[in-house]
């Protein structure tokens, strides 16, 4: 049972261009949330974050969006960059109670030239 | 800092032999993740500790999977018997628990078991 869903494996976008890659969760005790980027041979590192109580936080050419009716999570790059092409990791997790993260299976951006 | 540190990055093994993998987290931090990646089941916690003391270990899958962190710079996950079926990338993250505590990974161990 999937609690955090990638339902996109792949994404392909042109430089310059904005990428959007989707998340969406099923449980509702979820309040805080985590974008993680992971380039080959390398472990997944943070790039931005949200909680529940906002639904939108802005960091440089990175946007996450919450929807929490629709337990729907989204993050822009704008622009995007080659150096962006990576695997990016939806997560999901609990303030204050467990410090367990949930992890989406990822999405494989590719920025082409 | 160094980061959290993982040795070693790749293994070779047999089937049936043990494997040590083992973790140094960020000096400072005081909860420790083992996740396990697969391309089926993707990136899965396996195990967690707060202040050396195991918190969670649902996600370990059998008893074949042991992990121990003796003291707050350092922690172990064994694998005895090992199976081909344990062949993925094993990942060590650490934390400051503290609210909304972001993880910080090492670069992975590769397991491959033959």
């Amino acid at each position: 049972d999937q609690q955090v869903k990638q339902n996109s494996p792949s994404l392909s976008v042109q430089e310059g261009r904005i990428s959007i890659l989707n998340c969406d969760y099923t449980n509702s005790m979820f309040d805080y949330f985590l974008w993680y980027k992971k380039y080959p041979a390398e472990g997944p590192t943070f790039l931005i974050s949200i909680s529940s109580i906002k639904d939108k936080n802005e960091d440089g050419r990175f946007t996450v969006f919450l929807n929490k009716s629709a337990k729907h999570l989204s993050l822009h790059i704008v622009p995007s960059q080659p150096g962006d092409s990576a695997v990016y990791f939806c997560a999901a997790g609990t303030q204050g109670g467990s410090e367990k993260l949930v992890f989406g299976k990822g999405t494989k951006l590719t920025v082409n030239p | 800092d160094a980061g959290v540190i993982q040795s070693p990055r790749h293994e070779v093994t047999e089937m049936g032999q043990e494997v040590t993998l083992r973790c140094k987290p960020i000096s400072g931090h005081n909860s420790l993740f083992w996740y396990r990646q697969t391309m089926m089941r993707g990136l899965e916690l396996l195990i967690y500790f707060n202040n050396n003391v195991p918190i969670d270990d649902s996600g370990m899958p059998e008893d074949r999977f042991s992990a121990k962190m003796p003291n707050a710079s350092f922690s172990t996950l064994k694998i005895q018997p090992s199976e081909p079926r344990d062949s993925a990338v094993y990942f060590c993250a650490s934390s400051f628990s503290a609210g909304r505590a972001i993880q910080y990974f090492g670069a992975g161990t590769r397991l491959s078991v033959l």
